[in-house]
């Protein structure tokens, strides 16, 4: 079974700096799929970034970019330039296709950003 | 991106009785739909997979006869809670893919159980 492990319960950062959220997963998969949500107080899952396997390439999406390091099973998301409206809680997610692609989230980071 | 439409937002209801939750992809057909439950101040926790036109697959610990899933057409999937009761209360997410790693999320139900 596919596990995910998000170490870093709280973290803070002030606006404009940057901060990293880590992720660790444990698979014997070869081919998945990586994912970052972020849940605002609306409650709505909203998609950050993903990142297939196969691709040794660093997916980036403006300010968000991870650090995909496949034999570590490492997945850490970095937001630079942080934004008030980037506060939310934030979800490490692993998918593969053996499995419906039926999401395994980690347990989250709650991100607070101080002006 | 594509809209997935569930509703209630919120529902309160009384012990005993039971309460159906929706989930419509409104511009794309939705072969899987997955029914996820979120305490507060935790992760989500797949209950149960569900394909278009069979029975729905439920995670272990997941009491199939109190959370019946019905995934009639490639558009609707319902979530049904039967004889809910106080420890039922939770907030439920529908995500649906067109059978592929592209999963699209409802905006969630607050079920309160009195």
């Amino acid at each position: 079974a596919q596990t995910v492990t998000q170490s870093q319960p709280e973290m803070s950062v002030q606006e404009a700096e940057t901060v990293t959220l880590s992720c660790t997963y444990d698979t014997s998969e070869s081919d998945y799929y990586l994912f970052w949500y972020k849940q605002p107080p609306s409650r709505q899952m909203i998609l950050v970034i993903r990142q297939e396997a196969y691709k040794q390439q660093n997916a980036t999406e403006n300010r968000f970019s991870v650090n995909f390091q496949k034999a570590a099973k490492s997945f850490s998301l970095k937001i630079s330039d942080s934004q008030l409206g980037d506060a939310a809680m934030y979800f490490c997610a692993f998918q593969w296709g053996g499995s419906n692609y039926k999401l395994t989230f980690g347990k989250g980071t709650l991100l607070t950003v101080n002006p | 991106g594509a809209v997935v439409s569930q509703h209630p937002s919120w529902v309160i209801c009384k012990s005993g009785t039971s309460v159906k939750i929706e989930c419509r992809s409104l511009d794309f057909q939705a072969t899987t739909m997955f029914w996820y439950r979120q305490f507060p101040k935790q992760s989500l926790m797949l209950m149960a997979t569900s394909n278009e036109g069979s029975k729905a697959t439920y995670e272990q610990g997941v009491e199939k006869d109190k959370f019946l899933i019905n995934h009639a057409s490639l558009t609707l999937s319902t979530l049904t809670v039967t004889s809910a009761h106080p420890e039922d209360s939770s907030f439920y997410i529908c995500s649906a893919s067109a059978h592929n790693e592209k999963l699209f999320f409802g905006s969630g139900t607050q079920l309160s159980v009195l």
